[in-house]
């Protein structure tokens, strides 16, 4: 099976624009679809982005993902960064019918 | 609205075998489109997926936990339900149920229930 790489954590301003990383070892990224989850503290994921690019309904336009064959990795950006938005944050993905998720980056506005 | 519910005993033995039931309300477990899952997050760690099952029984397994995991399904209570054996302290973790999409989303989620395995 594959692994999702992300960065442990990383912190941004309020308003500034944040992008999170999550590289495949192996195999194409674009094969399989990747979503991305939002963990507040004490909490239950939620989907922020679904099948790439999709956005839930409910969630805000500043959440974007895309994905980057080159790279082999997808992106979560996320823009005009809220206090709210602080958060730890999960890339997903499957190879075959096994799930595979990131080892998750926490987000720290300050 | 779907929900969502695991229940089960917070504490299990080393050793014993970890019993967790998923309950789903607000639509059918039978429902032709979805997988259910079980995940799990180790305290102060990230997500792990356990495994899936289609309400025909069906069931995909995580393969370093697959000789320990049994995943399975009772449509007539719509709900579904995780056995894990031979648990150690690094099974101490919040199990959490959810849905899976075709797309491998998993969406929505229970609220999580911590077990502790510890004597």
């Amino acid at each position: 099976n594959f692994m999702l790489t992300q960065p442990h954590s990383v912190s941004e301003s309020p308003g500034k624009t944040v992008t999170i990383s999550c590289t495949r070892s192996s195999g194409s990224i674009a094969s399989n679809y990747v979503q991305w989850y939002q963990q507040r503290p004490g909490s239950s994921p939620t989907t922020v982005i679904y099948e790439d690019n999709r956005r839930p309904s409910g969630v805000p336009d500043r959440f974007s993902g895309s994905i980057d064959s080159s790279s082999n990795s997808a992106s979560l950006t996320i823009s005009g960064l809220k206090t709210e938005d602080e958060a730890d944050y999960y890339c997903q993905s499957y190879d075959s019918n096994d799930g595979v998720f990131g080892g998750g980056t926490k987000l720290t506005v300050l | 609205q779907l929900q969502l519910q695991e229940s089960g005993p917070g504490l299990v033995k080393p050793s014993e075998t970890l019993s967790l039931t998923c309950t789903v309300s607000g639509g059918s477990i039978s429902s032709s489109n979805y997988y259910w899952a079980w995940i799990r997050q180790p305290p102060g760690k990230g997500l792990e997926w356990i495994g899936n099952i289609y309400y025909s029984g069906i069931t995909y397994y995580n393969t370093s936990l697959k000789s320990r995991v049994t995943i399975s399904v009772d449509t007539s209570k719509n709900q579904f339900s995780l056995k894990l054996s031979s648990v150690t302290a690094a099974d101490t973790a919040v199990y959490y149920c959810a849905r899976r999409g075709y797309s491998y989303r998993f969406d929505p989620w229970g609220q999580g229930t911590l077990v502790t395995v510890s004597s």
